[in-house]
């Protein structure tokens, strides 16, 4: 009965390699994001998609791609991997777009 | 600057003690305003939240809101083992895509 939910939890890679984090969410919610979470505890909006639609894009490299395959589901890509992308990315899943629910966590660490 | 700042600590307190944790803000614009709580390898789950100023009381924990300082504070009364985890203050802008700007987060321990 998990709310949302990531996979996977710990991801483990050598920098230039290009990896996924899957998310989905049960909640019925209609909005869904991509924070990440630096060494210092500091969570910052990457993504948010409405309805499978983009609607926050902040300043984030090109090399990190999501998609939304549909309301429940949002995914992260990220090509050519560097060190400084290690860090933990949490999914997060909004009915109001003012309280979120997030995920565990993915625990990146790039090599 | 940092549009939303927070003590980072780490703050240890003898169970029983009562916390206080605050933010500063310089954005008067927010609406919104959250505490969430962290536990070690989990995500952030929302604690309580106030909209524009004032106070909110849910059982130890309270919520004040000052928007003319712009200083918003959670204070934990009896504080429990339980409570020890990194407390996110974070706030809002409604419209535009409602971004939440999280502080960075006071850890804090709560002793035996």
């Amino acid at each position: 009965d998990t709310a949302v939910s990531q996979t996977p939890k710990y991801l483990v890679t050598q920098m230039g390699n290009d990896k996924s984090i899957k998310c989905e969410q049960n909640l019925g919610h209609d909005t869904m994001y991509w924070y990440k979470q630096d060494s210092k505890k500091f969570l910052k909006i990457m993504f948010s998609y409405n309805n499978k639609e983009l609607i926050i894009n902040e300043t984030v490299p090109n090399r990190f791609s999501p998609k939304s395959p549909d309301k429940a589901h949002l995914n992260l890509h990220i090509n050519s991997l560097e060190l400084g992308d290690s860090a933990v990315y949490f999914c997060a899943s909004s009915p109001t777009g003012i309280f979120m629910f997030f995920g565990p966590g993915t625990r990146l660490t790039v090599l | 600057q940092k549009e939303v700042e927070q003590d980072p600590g780490p703050l240890s307190v003898p169970e029983g003690a009562i916390v206080s944790l605050n933010c500063t803000y310089s954005n008067s614009a927010f609406q919104y305003f959250m505490w969430y709580r962290q536990y070690s390898r989990k995500g952030p789950e929302l604690l309580m939240y106030t909209y524009s100023s004032g106070n909110k009381e849910d059982g130890r924990f309270t919520a004040q809101v000052d928007k003319s300082s712009k200083y918003i504070s959670l204070f934990i009364r009896d504080s429990q083992p339980s409570d020890s985890a990194t407390y996110l203050c974070a706030m809002i802008l409604t419209g535009g895509g409602n971004k939440l700007t999280f502080g960075t987060g006071t850890q804090l321990k709560v002793e035996l």
